[in-house]
C-alpha cells in the first residue's frame, strides 16, 4: 500500500531563512511524488513532481526536492523564504493515477 | 490557462437538508476527482470517475452521498442528509487519464461546507 507521512505538522522558519519540510513514502512500486501548496479557503497548487527521471526536482517559487530512494524520502526545501510562502503544504505518492496524501504542513514565516 | 471550476465556493446548510456542490474540468480531462478535506488533515478520495463512468467509490457513504458525471465531462457531488460531521472542504481536482501514474492532478478552489 501507498502511504506518504509528513513529520512536523507546524514549520516556522524567519524570512530569508532555510525551508526544509520533510516527507517520506511508502510504495510497493517506484514511486511518483508530488508536493502540493494550499493557501487558506483554496484548492490545492502543484509545486512540483518527481518522475523517475532527475532525481532533484526543481520547481515554481524557488522550491526544489530530492529523490533519495535509500531513505524513502522526498523532502521540500527552499533556500530562503518568502512572507508569501506561509501556507500549507501537502505531499503525495500516485499509484495508479490514486493519489495519497500526507497530513500536510503548516509553514509559517516569521518576518 | 485552464483552471478546474467549481461552485459554490462557500455553503452553509442544516443538517438534514441536502446539498449540492458542482464541478467543471480543464476540458480534455478525462478523469475526475471528489475529496473531503477536513480541517488541518490532507485530502481523502470519495469517487473517482473515468469519463461517465466510477472508478472507485470505494469512500463514499453511500448511504447519503452520491456523485455523477453523465455525460463524462461536469460532475455534481451531493449529500443528502448533510450530517454535522460533513463539515469540510470539497475538492474537485482532475487530470488526462487514470492510467498514468505520474499524471499531474489539477484541483480546484473547493466548496467549503458549514453544516449547523
Amino acid at each position: 500500500a501507498q502511504s506518504v507521512t509528513q513529520l512536523g505538522s507546524h514549520v516556522s522558519v524567519s524570512e530569508g531563512a532555510l525551508v526544509l519540510l520533510r516527507c517520506n513514502y511508502s510504495s510497493s512500486v517506484p514511486p511518483y511524488l508530488f508536493w502540493y501548496v494550499q493557501y487558506p479557503n483554496q484548492g490545492l497548487q502543484l509545486l512540483l513532481k518527481y518522475t523517475s527521471a532527475a532525481t532533484l526536482v526543481k520547481g515554481i517559487n524557488g522550491f526544489e526536492a530530492e529523490f533519495k530512494k535509500s531513505e524513502t524520502s522526498f523532502h521540500l526545501t527552499k533556500p530562503s523564504a518568502h512572507m508569501s510562502d506561509a501556507a500549507e503544504y501537502f505531499c503525495a505518492v500516485s499509484d495508479l493515477g490514486q493519489f495519497y496524501f500526507g497530513t500536510g504542513t503548516s509553514l509559517t514565516v516569521i518576518p | 490557462e485552464a483552471e478546474v471550476a467549481q461552485s459554490p465556493r462557500y455553503k452553509i446548510t442544516e443538517k438534514s437538508q441536502a446539498v449540492a456542490f458542482w464541478c467543471d474540468p480543464i476540458s480534455g480531462h478525462a478523469t475526475l476527482y471528489w475529496y473531503r478535506q477536513i480541517l488541518g488533515q490532507g485530502p481523502e478520495l470519495l469517487v473517482q470517475f473515468q469519463d461517465e463512468s466510477v472508478v472507485d467509490d470505494s469512500q463514499l457513504p453511500k448511504d447519503r452521498f452520491s456523485a455523477e458525471r453523465l455525460k463524462g465531462v461536469d460532475s455534481t457531488l451531493k449529500i443528502q442528509p448533510a450530517e454535522l460531521g460533513d463539515s469540510a472542504m470539497y475538492l474537485c481536482a482532475s487530470s488526462w487519464q487514470t492510467s498514468g501514474r505520474s499524471d499531474t492532478q489539477y484541483f480546484g478552489p473547493g466548496t467549503r461546507l458549514t453544516v449547523l
